[in-house]
């Protein structure tokens, strides 16, 4: 069965500082991997997913994040944070073709700091 | 393209009472729909898939007696909590895969409920 980890609940970083919020990931196959944003009392909001080729994969709101096959990462960054980015991060991995059923991880909370 | 609705956003009801929320695929066709609920500061945790014109397919530990889905048609699936609790009381979201692009789920905003 697949899963998330998200070991940080919360990352605290300064205005306009580069910033990560980390994931690792277990499939027994091709993990299918993505991350969400939340908003307080909304729903998700997709930011960029990784299904192959390029590990770096660029998204919205000028977020990237990298697939580390060898160390089943799929960190999520930004190199320059905004007070506006401050949310709760979900990263989710559905294995196989398609999205499946997605298993998420435990959410990061973002706080970005002017 | 690819929005989501839920109605409603929020609803209070009564214990033992019934609640139904609706998850509308706007302007795509959804051969599939997913239902998470969410505890406060928690992540998600699916519930059921629902397939277009077929009978809902439920986690381990869902009662799909409480939790009834129904997925008439390509648009449209609804989740009825029957004979609410307050231990129901939880943020419910609805997500809808594309039947052309099903490398990708779209999230409603979530639905409120609280049963007093």
């Amino acid at each position: 069965a697949q899963s998330v980890a998200q070991p940080e609940d919360q990352v605290n970083v300064a205005e306009g500082n580069p910033l990560t919020v980390k994931c690792t990931y277990s499939v027994s196959g091709n993990p299918y991997l993505f991350w969400y944003v939340q908003y307080p009392n909304r729903g998700l909001q997709f930011l960029l997913k990784y299904i192959t080729g390029d590990n770096l994969v660029k998204g919205s709101y000028g977020f990237e994040a990298e697939f580390n096959k060898s160390q089943t990462s799929f960190h999520l960054k930004k190199p320059s944070a905004l007070v506006s980015d401050s949310a709760l991060y979900f990263c989710a991995v559905s294995e196989g073709q398609g999205a499946q059923k997605l298993v998420f991880g435990q959410g990061t909370r973002l706080t970005i700091n002017p | 393209g690819a929005v989501v609705s839920q109605h409603p956003s929020w609803v209070i009801c009564k214990s033992g009472t019934s609640v139904k929320i609706e998850c509308r695929s706007l302007d795509f066709q959804a051969t599939t729909m997913f239902w998470y609920r969410q505890f406060p500061k928690q992540s998600l945790m699916l519930m059921a898939t629902s397939n277009e014109g077929s009978k809902a397919t439920y986690e381990q530990g869902v009662e799909k007696d409480k939790f009834l889905i129904n997925h008439a048609s390509l648009t449209l699936s609804t989740l009825t909590v029957t004979s609410a609790h307050p231990e129901d009381s939880s943020f419910y979201i609805c997500s809808a895969r594309e039947r052309d692009y099903y490398n990708e789920q779209f999230f409603g905003p979530g639905t409120r409920l609280t049963v007093l």
